[in-house]
């Protein structure tokens, strides 16, 4: 079955740079979706169709999706962008999510 | 503006069947699918299955299939997923979420509005 991975932790020091990654076999021929989920709230859509932000999702929020990975980038990372993040792509007609990445600003 | 309203808490004993809604409003109801995705303490979101609200027709994980109903009533706009026999690693939050595809691809889509999740604990 087809799988997603994604390191379990990233960290950033607030105004860097922070990239998260999904990985999977040829993901980049596959649609990405990005979730932020921060502790006792429902995720929260802040990337979709690799590279599309929502409505009201700061401009800092971008993706790119090629060859076997997706990438969330948060530039100038803010303390309020600590939460843990999931990539989602649509296989074998349902939806699957990657393990999803803590991300810590330090 | 979409809101989409889950029932609250459940605790179940193991063997029991536990039943959880999801009542949307602010859009048309029958226009978008609703899935049910559930997320286990400390652990990642995992899909269960999806209903399309204007036919009814439902797809379900592989490891779920056996196990789960998911329902939906248009004249209340309320979807409803069924997960029978329960154990402990049935405990977990459970959201819905609407599915949109913004006039694209079905394998473009995202879940873009979710429920606020309803806590299932399984426990004798």
């Amino acid at each position: 079955s087809y799988e997603l991975t994604q390191p379990p932790s990233v960290s950033v020091t607030p105004g860097q740079t922070a990239s998260i990654t999904c990985s999977g076999d040829n993901l980049g021929d596959k649609y990405v979706s990005w979730y932020q989920q921060k502790p006792g709230q429902s995720p929260l859509l802040v990337i979709y169709q690799d590279i599309k932000r929502p409505s009201g999702i700061p401009e800092r929020f971008s993706g790119t999706n090629s060859g076997n990975t997706a990438t969330l980038t948060i530039s100038g990372t803010q303390a309020m962008d600590e939460a843990d993040y999931y990539c989602q792509t649509w296989d074998n007609n349902a939806v699957l999510f990657g393990s999803g990445t803590k991300l810590t600003v330090l | 503006q979409v809101q989409l309203v889950q029932s609250g808490a459940e605790v179940k004993k193991p063997g029991a069947s536990v039943k959880i809604s999801c009542r949307a409003s602010g859009y048309t109801f029958t226009t978008y699918p609703l899935h049910w995705v559930r997320q286990a303490p400390g652990q990642r979101l995992e899909w269960m299955g999806r209903i399309n609200i204007g036919n009814g027709n439902t797809h379900y994980s592989e490891k779920l299939q056996d196990r789960v109903t998911i329902t939906r009533d248009t004249s209340a706009t309320t979807a409803y997923v069924d997960l029978s026999s329960v154990g402990s690693e049935d405990t977990a939050m459970y959201y819905c979420a609407r599915f949109n595809t913004f006039g694209g691809v079905v394998r473009g889509g995202l879940l873009d509005y979710w429920g606020q999740g309803t806590l299932v604990t399984v426990s004798s």
